[in-house]
Protein backbone atom coordinates (compact mmCIF):
# COMPACT_ATOMS: atom_id res chain seq x y z
CA UNK A 1 0.00 0.00 0.00
CA UNK A 2 2.46 2.44 -1.49
CA UNK A 3 1.72 5.78 -0.90
CA UNK A 4 3.37 9.02 -3.47
CA UNK A 5 6.84 7.57 -3.82
CA UNK A 6 9.13 10.69 -4.80
CA UNK A 7 12.90 10.34 -5.55
CA UNK A 8 15.64 11.07 -4.76
CA UNK A 9 14.43 12.64 -1.31
CA UNK A 10 17.56 14.80 -1.35
CA UNK A 11 19.37 15.89 -5.17
CA UNK A 12 22.53 18.37 -5.21
CA UNK A 13 23.56 19.90 -8.16
CA UNK A 14 25.70 22.25 -9.69
CA UNK A 15 24.55 25.16 -11.17
CA UNK A 16 24.32 24.53 -14.92
CA UNK A 17 23.51 20.63 -14.27
CA UNK A 18 19.80 19.26 -15.10
CA UNK A 19 17.51 17.78 -12.47
CA UNK A 20 14.96 15.32 -12.58
CA UNK A 21 12.29 14.90 -9.93
CA UNK A 22 10.73 11.54 -10.27
CA UNK A 23 7.18 11.18 -8.90
CA UNK A 24 5.41 7.45 -8.42
CA UNK A 25 1.50 8.49 -7.56
CA UNK A 26 -0.59 6.07 -5.93
CA UNK A 27 -1.96 2.69 -7.31
CA UNK A 28 -5.16 3.58 -9.14
CA UNK A 29 -4.42 7.78 -9.16
CA UNK A 30 -4.07 9.12 -12.36
CA UNK A 31 -4.18 12.54 -11.75
CA UNK A 32 -0.37 14.67 -10.52
CA UNK A 33 0.21 18.01 -9.19
CA UNK A 34 3.88 19.50 -8.61
CA UNK A 35 4.42 22.12 -6.09
CA UNK A 36 7.37 24.50 -5.04
CA UNK A 37 8.01 24.79 -1.37
CA UNK A 38 11.12 27.96 -1.12
CA UNK A 39 12.35 28.58 1.96
CA UNK A 40 9.93 30.16 4.47
CA UNK A 41 7.30 30.08 2.09
CA UNK A 42 4.05 27.96 1.13
CA UNK A 43 3.78 25.81 -1.52
CA UNK A 44 3.06 26.91 -4.95
CA UNK A 45 1.36 25.05 -7.35
CA UNK A 46 3.27 24.11 -10.88
CA UNK A 47 1.81 21.95 -12.92
CA UNK A 48 -0.78 19.56 -13.22
CA UNK A 49 -0.76 16.32 -15.62
CA UNK A 50 -2.94 13.26 -16.12
CA UNK A 51 -1.55 10.36 -18.13
CA UNK A 52 0.40 11.94 -21.63
CA UNK A 53 -1.79 15.27 -21.08
CA UNK A 54 -0.46 18.53 -19.07
CA UNK A 55 -3.68 20.01 -17.97
CA UNK A 56 -2.67 23.25 -16.18
CA UNK A 57 0.91 24.24 -16.69
CA UNK A 58 0.18 28.28 -15.18
CA UNK A 59 2.35 27.42 -12.49
CA UNK A 60 5.66 26.74 -14.22
CA UNK A 61 8.51 29.33 -15.12
CA UNK A 62 8.54 29.78 -18.70
CA UNK A 63 11.88 28.51 -19.09
CA UNK A 64 14.39 25.82 -17.93
CA UNK A 65 11.39 23.83 -16.80
CA UNK A 66 9.18 21.20 -17.94
CA UNK A 67 6.97 18.06 -16.53
CA UNK A 68 5.45 14.84 -18.37
CA UNK A 69 3.70 12.16 -17.19
CA UNK A 70 4.11 9.14 -19.58
CA UNK A 71 1.75 6.38 -20.17
CA UNK A 72 4.04 3.94 -18.21
CA UNK A 73 6.53 4.99 -15.50
CA UNK A 74 6.65 8.17 -13.23
CA UNK A 75 5.87 11.78 -13.48
CA UNK A 76 8.96 13.74 -14.16
CA UNK A 77 10.06 17.36 -13.33
CA UNK A 78 12.70 18.49 -15.21
CA UNK A 79 14.89 21.30 -14.48
CA UNK A 80 17.44 22.12 -17.27
CA UNK A 81 20.73 24.42 -16.18
CA UNK A 82 19.81 24.43 -12.61
CA UNK A 83 20.22 27.85 -10.76
CA UNK A 84 20.94 29.05 -7.12
CA UNK A 85 17.22 29.80 -7.10
CA UNK A 86 15.66 26.78 -8.33
CA UNK A 87 17.04 25.59 -4.55
CA UNK A 88 13.51 24.43 -2.82
CA UNK A 89 11.53 21.42 -1.91
CA UNK A 90 9.53 20.07 -4.33
CA UNK A 91 6.44 18.31 -3.11
CA UNK A 92 4.43 15.78 -5.93
CA UNK A 93 0.42 15.19 -5.13
CA UNK A 94 -1.86 12.40 -6.59
CA UNK A 95 -5.50 12.12 -6.72
CA UNK A 96 -7.94 9.94 -8.42
CA UNK A 97 -9.67 12.61 -9.52
CA UNK A 98 -9.81 16.39 -9.51
CA UNK A 99 -9.78 18.21 -6.12
CA UNK A 100 -7.63 18.93 -3.14
CA UNK A 101 -9.19 16.71 -0.47
CA UNK A 102 -8.39 13.18 -2.57
CA UNK A 103 -4.82 14.55 -2.73
CA UNK A 104 -1.93 12.47 -1.49
CA UNK A 105 1.31 14.13 -1.10
CA UNK A 106 5.00 12.36 -1.28
CA UNK A 107 7.62 13.07 0.69
CA UNK A 108 8.97 15.41 -1.47
CA UNK A 109 12.47 15.99 -2.98
CA UNK A 110 14.67 18.81 -1.67
CA UNK A 111 16.59 20.04 -4.50
CA UNK A 112 20.30 21.74 -3.22
CA UNK A 113 22.10 23.90 -5.75
CA UNK A 114 25.65 24.60 -5.45
CA UNK B 1 -0.23 39.01 -4.29
CA UNK B 2 -0.90 36.42 -1.93
CA UNK B 3 -4.43 34.98 -1.88
CA UNK B 4 -4.39 33.02 1.45
CA UNK B 5 -2.79 34.76 4.18
CA UNK B 6 -1.50 33.07 7.63
CA UNK B 7 -0.28 35.93 9.72
CA UNK B 8 1.05 34.02 12.75
CA UNK B 9 4.33 32.56 11.66
CA UNK B 10 4.14 30.18 14.98
CA UNK B 11 1.66 29.68 17.88
CA UNK B 12 2.68 28.07 21.43
CA UNK B 13 -0.06 25.96 23.39
CA UNK B 14 -0.65 24.33 26.29
CA UNK B 15 -1.20 20.57 26.37
CA UNK B 16 -4.62 20.14 26.86
CA UNK B 17 -5.61 24.08 25.70
CA UNK B 18 -7.65 25.00 22.36
CA UNK B 19 -5.17 25.79 19.46
CA UNK B 20 -6.80 28.45 17.10
CA UNK B 21 -5.03 28.91 13.87
CA UNK B 22 -6.22 31.51 11.70
CA UNK B 23 -6.35 31.82 7.65
CA UNK B 24 -7.22 34.92 5.75
CA UNK B 25 -7.79 35.37 1.77
CA UNK B 26 -8.83 37.47 -0.41
CA UNK B 27 -10.55 35.94 -3.54
CA UNK B 28 -14.32 35.45 -3.35
CA UNK B 29 -14.02 32.59 -5.92
CA UNK B 30 -12.47 30.18 -3.70
CA UNK B 31 -15.08 28.21 -2.79
CA UNK B 32 -13.16 25.05 -0.93
CA UNK B 33 -11.00 25.25 1.89
CA UNK B 34 -8.65 22.73 3.48
CA UNK B 35 -5.84 22.55 6.47
CA UNK B 36 -3.07 20.61 5.76
CA UNK B 37 -0.82 19.07 8.61
CA UNK B 38 3.28 19.18 7.71
CA UNK B 39 5.90 17.67 10.10
CA UNK B 40 9.49 18.16 9.29
CA UNK B 41 11.06 16.07 6.01
CA UNK B 42 7.49 14.80 5.00
CA UNK B 43 4.81 15.86 2.77
CA UNK B 44 1.97 17.37 3.58
CA UNK B 45 -1.47 15.51 5.44
CA UNK B 46 -5.42 16.48 4.64
CA UNK B 47 -6.75 16.96 7.71
CA UNK B 48 -9.72 18.51 6.84
CA UNK B 49 -11.63 20.87 4.53
CA UNK B 50 -15.13 22.93 4.36
CA UNK B 51 -16.89 23.74 1.76
CA UNK B 52 -18.30 27.69 1.19
CA UNK B 53 -21.63 26.61 1.49
CA UNK B 54 -21.12 25.69 5.07
CA UNK B 55 -19.63 27.53 8.03
CA UNK B 56 -18.57 24.74 10.26
CA UNK B 57 -17.25 21.20 9.54
CA UNK B 58 -16.03 18.98 12.88
CA UNK B 59 -13.66 15.45 13.02
CA UNK B 60 -12.95 14.84 16.03
CA UNK B 61 -10.76 17.41 17.70
CA UNK B 62 -10.20 19.48 15.26
CA UNK B 63 -12.89 22.13 13.91
CA UNK B 64 -12.61 24.37 11.07
CA UNK B 65 -14.89 28.15 11.05
CA UNK B 66 -15.52 29.83 7.68
CA UNK B 67 -16.70 33.36 7.54
CA UNK B 68 -17.06 34.03 4.46
CA UNK B 69 -18.32 37.64 4.98
CA UNK B 70 -15.20 38.73 6.29
CA UNK B 71 -13.11 36.38 4.17
CA UNK B 72 -11.88 34.63 7.25
CA UNK B 73 -11.47 30.45 8.38
CA UNK B 74 -9.78 28.92 11.59
CA UNK B 75 -8.77 25.89 12.69
CA UNK B 76 -9.36 24.35 16.21
CA UNK B 77 -7.78 22.02 17.88
CA UNK B 78 -9.30 20.73 21.03
CA UNK B 79 -7.77 19.52 23.38
CA UNK B 80 -4.12 19.92 21.88
CA UNK B 81 -1.33 17.31 22.30
CA UNK B 82 1.91 17.46 21.89
CA UNK B 83 1.78 15.19 18.63
CA UNK B 84 0.07 17.86 17.12
CA UNK B 85 3.40 20.03 16.90
CA UNK B 86 3.76 20.59 13.07
CA UNK B 87 3.64 23.15 10.52
CA UNK B 88 -0.19 24.00 9.29
CA UNK B 89 -1.25 25.20 5.79
CA UNK B 90 -4.35 26.62 5.25
CA UNK B 91 -5.10 26.41 1.40
CA UNK B 92 -7.99 27.41 -1.15
CA UNK B 93 -9.41 26.26 -4.51
CA UNK B 94 -12.61 27.25 -6.63
CA UNK B 95 -14.44 25.45 -9.08
CA UNK B 96 -12.52 26.42 -12.13
CA UNK B 97 -9.01 25.69 -10.50
CA UNK B 98 -9.22 22.09 -11.44
CA UNK B 99 -8.38 20.91 -7.98
CA UNK B 100 -5.01 23.53 -8.12
CA UNK B 101 -4.69 24.70 -4.67
CA UNK B 102 -3.14 27.88 -3.21
CA UNK B 103 -1.59 27.61 0.08
CA UNK B 104 -0.80 29.79 2.52
CA UNK B 105 2.62 30.56 4.05
CA UNK B 106 1.51 28.26 7.28
CA UNK B 107 1.53 28.57 11.04
CA UNK B 108 3.73 26.61 13.14
CA UNK B 109 2.14 24.86 15.95
CA UNK B 110 4.28 24.00 18.87
CA UNK B 111 2.30 21.94 21.97
CA UNK B 112 4.09 22.07 25.13
CA UNK B 113 3.58 19.20 27.86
Amino acid sequence: NAGVMQNPRHLVRRRGQEARLRCSPMKGHSHVYWYRQLPEEGLKFMVYLQKENIIDESGMPKERFSAEFPKEGPSILRIQQVVRGDSAAYFCASSPGVGGEGYTFGSGTRLTVV
Amino acid sequence: DQQVKQNSPSLSVQEGRISILNCDYTNSMFDYFLWYKKYPAEGPTFLISISSIKDKNEDGRFTVFLNKSAKHLSLHIVPSQPGDSAVYFCAASYGGSQGNLIFGKGTKLSVKP
